[in-house]
C-alpha cells in the first residue's frame, strides 16, 4: 500500500546549495502533509507542515511546496548545512475525524557535504 | 520545550514473552499513537487512542497488542506473546487537539529485539 512515495532513497548536496526532497501521494483524501527529520536510533522530529488549502509554507531555511493537481510535494532546504544530514520522511493525513493517523513515505537520506 | 519520552530505550526479550513499552506524552496532549519501524522499512501506524479508548487500529495491531493509559500520564503498549517479527523500533506520538492540522510529536523510540 504505497499511498505516500519518496522515490529517491538518497540525495547528496554540497554545503550552501539547495536540497530538494520530493514526495508523491495517491490518496486524494489527504489534506495535511508533514516533513519529519530522523537521525539513526532517534524518533522523527517535526520540521514543517502544509495544509491542502495552501501551496507553500516557509519556515526559515525550510520551504514546503504542495501541488495538489499533481499530488506532489517537495521540501526545499536552502542553504543546506552539514547538520541537515539525516533521513527525511514525508507523511500525510486525511480528514478522518479524530484519528489523523500519519502515512509515511520510505524516506530520503540527505547527505550534505562540507 | 515539552517532549514525548519513552522507556526503555532498548528491550531484549525471548520469543513468547510479554513486553510493555512505556511512553509519557506531552502533558496537555489528548491524542496518542503508537507507530513502529522495522529495520529498513517505513514508519507504520499501529494504533490511535483518545478519551481512554482506541479510535483506530491497523491490521498489524492484532489481539496480541493492547494499549492503556493507566494513570493519566503514561501510555503503554503491551505485546502479550512476542514473535520474531515484532522486532522493530516502536515510536509513541502525541497530538494536542482534534484539529486536523495539528502536528504529532514523536518520542525517541524503543528498540525491541525478540530472540
Amino acid at each position: 500500500d504505497q499511498q505516500v512515495k519518496q522515490n529517491s532513497p538518497s540525495l547528496s548536496v554540497q554545503e550552501g546549495r539547495i536540497s530538494i526532497l520530493n514526495c508523491d501521494y495517491t490518496n486524494s483524501m489527504f489534506d495535511y502533509f508533514l516533513w519529519y527529520k530522523k537521525y539513526p536510533a532517534e524518533g522523527p522530529t517535526f520540521l514543517i507542515s502544509i495544509s491542502s488549502i495552501k501551496d507553500k509554507n516557509e519556515d526559515g531555511r525550510f520551504t514546503v511546496f504542495l501541488n495538489k493537481s499533481a499530488k506532489h510535494l517537495s521540501l526545499h532546504i536552502v542553504p543546506s548545512q552539514p547538520g541537515d544530514s539525516a533521513v527525511y520522511f514525508c507523511a500525510a493525513s486525511g480528514a478522518r475525524g479524530a484519528t489523523n493517523k500519519l502515512i509515511f513515505g520510505t524516506g530520503t537520506l540527505l547527505a550534505v557535504q562540507p | 520545550e515539552p517532549e514525548v519520552t519513552q522507556t526503555p530505550s532498548h528491550q531484549v526479550t525471548q520469543m513468547g514473552q510479554e513486553v510493555i513499552l512505556r511512553c509519557v506524552p506531552i502533558s496537555n496532549h489528548l491524542y496518542f499513537y503508537w507507530y513502529r519501524q522495522i529495520l529498513g522499512q517505513k514508519v507504520e501506524f499501529l494504533v490511535s487512542f483518545y478519551n481512554n479508548e482506541i479510535s483506530e487500529k491497523s491490521e498489524i495491531f492484532d489481539d496480541q497488542f493492547s494499549v492503556e493509559r493507566p494513570d493519566g500520564s503514561n501510555f503503554t503498549l503491551k505485546i502479550r506473546s512476542t514473535k520474531l517479527e515484532d522486532s522493530a523500533m516502536y515510536f509513541c506520538a502525541s497530538r494536542r487537539t482534534s484539529g486536523e492540522t495539528d502536528t504529532q510529536y514523536f518520542g525517541p523510540g524503543t528498540r525491541l529485539t525478540v530472540l
